[in-house]
């Protein structure tokens, strides 16, 4: 199973409203990614996962948290966002160890709208 | 890691060869270059890297210039599943810390009958 999973494939939300994305992998994999992509742009991460523990937040503004329960589970918890967040959001998984880059794996991603 | 340039678009027939290119002239001596495409409406997918020498897979062959400050993605029979958007992204393998891509703006390429 070489496959990384998004639910919801589509959000739509208010500005005071909290909900949350989710991404799932059974490679093993023990990195994990979040990363947000407007129209016509490139990919930007927003976070890193190694073995569960955030290595890598790239700057984002609170209002975006995630979460790492599980080695397999990867959230997203998102609570008053902006219309400007409207995005497509990926998560990628990859078995790196933190000295060997691997290749990552992404999935479809969750295109949220905030309203 | 170092930068990037490639077009911003590209043409190419249903069945020929695409040659997409991609400069990093900054490019240092422990850095890969790696290729990554996406697909309108999904996520990002591996396609190829290499260090100095060429490589080929099932997918496409990567040329990489003598001087590594440029490199070519070739999709050997390119059909119209190719059109997407390909990545060149430089970094280095060993950097002590987890991996972090750096997408650049990327080249749309158009595949058509």
């Amino acid at each position: 199973d070489t496959e990384v999973t998004q639910t919801p494939k589509h959000l739509v939300m208010g500005m005071t409203n909290k909900k949350s994305l989710k991404c799932e992998q059974h490679m093993g994999h023990r990195a994990m990614y979040w990363y947000k992509q407007k129209a016509k742009k490139p990919p930007e991460l927003m976070f890193v996962y190694s073995y569960e523990k955030l290595s890598i937040n790239e700057s984002v503004p609170s209002r975006f948290s995630p979460e790492c329960p599980n080695s397999s589970l990867l959230n997203l918890h998102l609570h008053a966002l902006q219309p400007e967040d409207s995005a497509l959001y990926l998560c990628a998984s990859s078995p790196e160890t933190g000295l060997i880059w691997y290749e990552q794996y992404f999935g479809p991603g969750t295109r949220l709208t905030v309203t | 890691d170092a930068k990037t340039t490639q077009p911003t678009s590209m043409d190419c027939a249903e069945g020929r060869a695409a040659n997409l290119p991609c400069n990093h002239s900054t490019i240092s001596g422990n850095e890969y270059v790696y290729w990554y495409r996406q697909i309108h409406s999904q996520g990002p997918q591996y396609i190829i890297h290499g260090l100095k020498n060429n490589e080929t897979n099932e997918m496409a062959s990567l040329i990489i210039t003598e001087d590594r400050k440029s490199s070519t993605l070739i999709l050997p029979h390119a059909t119209l599943r190719d059109t997407a958007v390909y990545y060149c992204i430089v970094r280095a393998e060993n950097t002590g810390t987890a991996s972090k891509l750096t997408f650049g703006t990327g080249t749309r390429l158009q595949v058509t009958l």
